[in-house]
């Protein structure tokens, strides 16, 4: 199996600050890299795919890059909508896998 | 717009059958372009993904299940399913159903859009 690493683990951050998640995967999976986004209570919602591309309705503050094994999911600038858990997901192989999530909290 | 709804028993107890049915509305089952998957996330933990089908009926399982995985496609009725024998404590979770786009065999573009979850518990 493909392990997901992400780092770190939760990151305390303010409003208009530029945040950045990375994600490393075991072995190459090429550019097929997926970042979420999820809230208490919620399903997990798509915010890129293939390592670099905007999700319909996704604000373009969020970004993605990377291939191989190290990728990284940026906020350019913090809104106080964007404070959740962060996960990453190879989609390059079975069993697909995800990363353990990266917590955005209010400083 | 495409929607997924999640429905099932939320309790079930140890060593019986989870079985849960995912209905998609908005949009047809019957496309090659897609997977029908599953995924759960035990409470204050990580997604793990379960498995997907496509509408042919061919699916992909998470060995880590140990076999105890089945699921499967009803298009006459736009819903897909999830079976999940000998279940112990360990499989409560919360359960979502999700498409993803099929890139190539096993190559898909991530999961979108997600169900809104179900809450499965294994208790006596």
């Amino acid at each position: 199996d493909i392990q997901m690493t992400q780092s770190p683990s939760s990151l305390s951050a303010s409003v208009g600050d530029r945040v950045t998640i990375t994600c490393r995967a075991s072995q190459s999976i090429s550019s097929y890299l997926n970042w979420y986004q999820q809230k208490p209570g919620k399903a997990p919602k798509l915010l890129i795919f293939a390592a670099s591309s905007l999700q319909s309705g996704v604000p373009s503050r969020f970004s993605g890059s990377g291939s191989g094994t190290d990728f990284t999911l940026t906020i350019s600038s913090l809104q106080p909508e964007d404070f959740a858990t962060y996960c990453c997901q190879q989609s390059y192989s079975t069993p697909w896998t995800f990363g353990q999530g990266t917590r955005v909290e209010i400083k | 717009q495409l929607q997924l709804q999640e429905s099932g028993p939320g309790l079930v107890k140890p060593s019986e059958t989870l079985s849960l049915t995912c209905t998609v509305s908005g949009g047809s089952i019957s496309s090659s372009n897609y997977y029908w998957g599953w995924i759960r996330q035990p409470p204050g933990k990580g997604l793990e993904w379960i498995g997907s089908v496509i509408y042919s009926g061919s699916t992909y399982d998470n060995p880590s299940l140990k076999s105890r995985v089945t699921t499967s496609v009803d298009t006459s009725k736009n819903q897909f399913s999830l079976k999940l024998n000998s279940v112990t404590a360990a499989d409560t979770a919360v359960y979502y159903c999700a498409r993803h786009v099929r890139r190539d065999t096993i190559i898909t573009l991530g999961f979108d859009p997600w169900g809104q979850g179900t809450l499965v518990t294994v208790s006596s």
